[in-house]
């Protein structure tokens, strides 16, 4: 079957200090990936997309940065850490029609 | 640009009263549209999504949703809610392709009461 596994769940980083996020996906290929971030009150914004190996679309500017070392992998991440860039960031994968999301990390920024 | 817009940012239902949530949405192409719900923490789970066919779709635990592309409009409907609805329901919107990912509207709370 078809899983996405995300970590950390829960996350508490100083400022300035640096972000890894992963998502790995298992049970298919050649998936798209994407990273979104859910800030209270705001709703999901999509952040980057992926459609192959280093292959990286970003939908908005900002202090974050993905890339995709292999096929089902996946990673967010950030050289000096904003308290801007808190709130909960999920990893989603697609193939075709479907969009299966991960459970998420929650990351708050101090 | 694609957008989605749920008007209801909160919604508070009798257990057993009926539900209807409302989202419109703009998209330049044929739209491919979905519902999540989010529980407290966690992530999404897909409630029912529209691709062609049939504009009133089924879902999993009870919910359905009407298409009505004269309106604009994808509403999320149960006939009869749980203490367990209680939840963020997201609605969005991608492209056939799927690649360019989901643009999902802010979400409406939905509060169950006794």
């Amino acid at each position: 079957s078809q899983t996405i596994h995300q970590w950390p769940a829960t996350l508490v980083q100083p400022v300035g200090s640096p972000l890894s996020l992963e998502c790995t996906v298992e049970g298919t290929s050649n998936p798209n990936l994407y990273w979104y971030r859910q800030a209270a009150g705001r709703g999901l914004q999509l952040l980057f997309y992926s459609v192959g190996i280093g292959q990286i679309s970003s939908e908005v500017p900002q202090n974050l940065s993905a890339s995709r070392p292999q096929d089902r992998q996946f990673i967010l991440s950030s050289k000096k850490l904003l308290l801007s860039d808190s709130g909960f960031y999920l990893c989603a994968w697609s193939v075709r029609y479907g969009y299966t999301f991960g459970s998420g990390t929650r990351l708050t920024v101090v | 640009a694609q957008s989605v817009t749920q008007p209801d940012i909160h919604i508070t239902v009798s257990e057993g009263a009926s539900l209807e949530l409302r989202c419109n949405y703009s998209y330049g192409a044929t739209p491919y549209l979905f519902w999540y719900v989010q529980s407290p923490g966690q992530g999404l789970q897909l409630l029912l999504k529209y691709f062609s066919g049939d504009t009133l779709v089924q879902g999993i635990k009870g919910f359905e949703a009407e298409f009505k592309r004269s309106q604009s409009s994808f509403n999320l409907r149960k006939p009869s809610v749980h203490w367990s609805d209680a939840a963020e329901y997201f609605c969005a919107v991608g492209d056939k392709r799927g690649a360019d990912g989901l643009t999902f509207g802010k979400g409406t709370h939905l509060i169950i009461q006794p």
